[in-house]
């Protein structure tokens, strides 16, 4: 496509239940970034992968959080056992060097757990 | 947690005025972007600027950077209703280009 795809873009979640994030990044894009934006807040960084490789992951809050990209092209971001303070928009973001410049965003997913 | 700071936190102007937000960030920096925020929407990359430069333009937009204040400012020139946004400064460390952080944003409104 043509952007950098993101579903669902609206999750409501029961406090307790797993969710999965979807991100499609745009075809050819090395770099893959995960972050979460709480509201009013700018993006906070949670991983970064390099194709399939996952090579930061520093900024994941807890083991709760697990995110894979297996074929190096489409990623999911996985949360078990959702609490309320996971409720924030989730943005995916390619890049077409391995680094963090110029990177393109997706929507995001907002996340809202009750 | 966030990098540093954006000021100020909101700006609001009539069409036709310029607009100035400025960035500070805490550490040392390998480049400093600019990304733009519609409502609801995800980050729009506006233009980037590396540590050795001090100064760069990109049709309305003007950034300058100073590295031993550690700051950044953002000009738009002559805004329109569609500049209306929040904007986000980023910066990616020295040694780590591999994350982004980003500082709180400044939410700027144009009045038509």
């Amino acid at each position: 496509g043509a952007g950098v795809s993101q579903s669902p873009r609206y999750k409501v979640a029961k406090r307790g239940q797993d969710v999965a994030l979807r991100c499609d990044p745009i075809s050819g894009h090395v770099s893959l970034f995960w972050y979460q934006q709480a509201l009013g807040q700018g993006p906070e960084f949670l991983t970064y992968f390099q194709n399939e490789a996952q090579l930061d992951k520093s900024g994941l809050p807890s083991d709760r959080f697990f995110a894979e990209r297996p074929e190096g092209s489409v990623s999911t971001l996985k949360i078990q056992r959702t609490q309320q303070e996971d409720s924030a928009v989730y943005l995916c973001a390619s890049s077409l060097v391995p680094q963090a410049l110029r990177a393109f965003f997706g929507q995001g997913t907002r996340l809202t757990v009750v | 947690s966030q990098q540093g700071e954006e000021d100020p936190q909101a700006l609001s102007i009539q069409e036709g005025e310029n607009a100035t937000m400025n960035c500070s960030y805490k550490t040392s920096i390998n480049n400093l972007q600019w990304y733009r925020q519609n409502s609801g929407r995800g980050l729009v990359h506006l233009i980037l600027i590396r540590s050795n430069e001090r100064e760069k333009h990109s049709g309305r937009l003007r950034v300058t950077l100073d590295t031993s204040k550690k700051s950044s400012s953002l000009l738009i020139t002559a805004s329109r209703a569609a500049d209306t946004a929040s904007y986000f400064c980023a910066t990616d460390q020295s040694g780590s280009a591999r994350q982004l952080t980003f500082g709180s944003g400044t939410q700027l409104t144009v009045l038509p």
